[in-house]
Parts: C-alpha cells; structure tokens; sequence
C-alpha cells in the first residue's frame, strides 16, 4: 500500500515570496491533516479535513497560511507572504476516519531566508 | 487534550529492553494513551495505544499504571533502527466532535548504542 505522498521534499524561499505544497493521502483515507513542525520541536496542528470540508483550522494563520481539500482526495497548503518564522517541516498525515491511526508522510523542508 | 511529561533523553544498548516512560496525572476517564515515534528524516509513526489494559503489538509493549496517572512504553529488545524520538499522546474520541489532531509534546530522544 503505497504511503501518504508530498512534494517538494525540500523548499528554499525568500522572505515575503509565496509557496505552495502538495499532499496525496492514502487510498480511502477521509481525514487528512496539515503539521507544522519547528526545528527541537514537537509537530503542530494546523489544519484538519473531513473529505473536503474542515474540521480544525484553529491554529492555522488564516492571515497567511490557507489550504484547501478539492474533491476530498488530494490537498495544497499555500503561504502567503512567507516570514523567517516559517522555516519548518509541514508534515501532511491522513486516517481512514477521525480518531484512527494516522499516517505521515516524509514532509517538505521550508527554509525561509 | 490533557498533558504529558517525558524525560528529553534516553539511552540504551543494543539488543536490551528499553522502558521509557509517561507521566499523565491529569488524565481523564476517556482518554486514550498514544505512543507515536519520529525516526531521523522521517514523519511520525504509529507505535501503540491503549486505555486500561496492558497492550502488545509486534512493535512494542504499553504498561499502564493501575491509577491511570503513568504508563511505559517497553521495547523488548532494541535495534539501532529504534534510535527516535517517542511522543506519548492522550487523545478522548469523545470530545471536539471529530477534531483530533494530535498534540504533540517534545518526547524522549531515544539513543542506542552499538
């Protein structure tokens, strides 16, 4: 079964430009999930989907940071202006439903200069 | 979700059982006890979980204290390819109608030596 697929694995921007990552979940999988992990930390939860439409996007930066589940399948979450403050992993995970086991994938490096 | 505490770093040697361990003292009656782990380079995975009852899966072992308020995640017998960092979660099916995202603390470093 192939696993939860993102592109790029790696992202050098400068401050202010814009970027965009790409998600595909697992086959079948109706819950997909947008981290944000930082440098000695722990992964953050920025946004939750069910199919298409959100679940939690409570800590998500609405001001820059929007993603968006077209057809309930494949997702994008976009950046926009980017701040030094953004160099991060963003790690996509997806489930077959809430509370279920989720799984990651190998996330994009983000390194804002 | 309620918190946890871990100690930042542990260190084993090869091929010896590794106990690494939670404390959740605020814990309520419908949490879950989640352990996930975070290879170099990789996202994380999904190692076990459990609510009362001691639990055994082909990747690890999960003890839980009898008050609820600890639990230890036991590696029978650790390999280099162990070496991660492990996050132990609390997540309650019943609460935030259907929101569960996973909060993440910043787990134990585990090393292993050869």
């Amino acid at each position: 079964e192939a696993g939860v697929a993102q592109s790029p694995r790696y992202k050098i921007i400068e401050k202010r430009q814009s970027v965009a990552f790409w998600c595909n979940p697992i086959s079948g999988h109706a819950t997909l999930y947008w981290y944000q992990q930082i440098l000695g930390q722990g992964p953050k939860l920025l946004i939750q989907f069910q199919n298409n439409g959100v679940v939690d996007d409570s800590q998500l930066p609405k001001d820059r940071f929007s993603a968006e589940r077209l057809k309930g399948v494949d997702s994008t979450l976009k950046i926009q202006p980017a701040k030094l403050e953004d160099s991060a992993v963003y790690l996509c995970a997806s489930s077959l439903g809430p509370y279920n086991e989720q799984f990651f994938g190998p996330g994009t490096r983000l390194t804002v200069l | 979700d309620a918190k946890t505490t871990q100690p930042n770093s542990m260190e084993s040697n090869e091929e010896e059982p590794v106990h690494l361990p939670c404390n959740h003292s605020t814990i309520s009656g419908t949490d879950y006890i989640h352990w996930y782990r975070q290879l170099p380079s990789q996202g994380p995975e999904y190692v076990i979980h459990g609510l009362t009852s001691n639990v055994n899966n082909r990747m690890a072992s999960l003890a839980i204290a009898e008050d609820r308020k600890s639990s230890t995640l036991i590696l029978h017998r650790a390999t280099l390819r162990d070496a991660a960092v492990y996050y132990c979660i609390l997540r309650d099916p019943n609460s935030g109608g259907g929101a569960d995202g996973l909060t993440f603390g910043k787990g134990t470093h585990l090393i292993i030596q050869p």
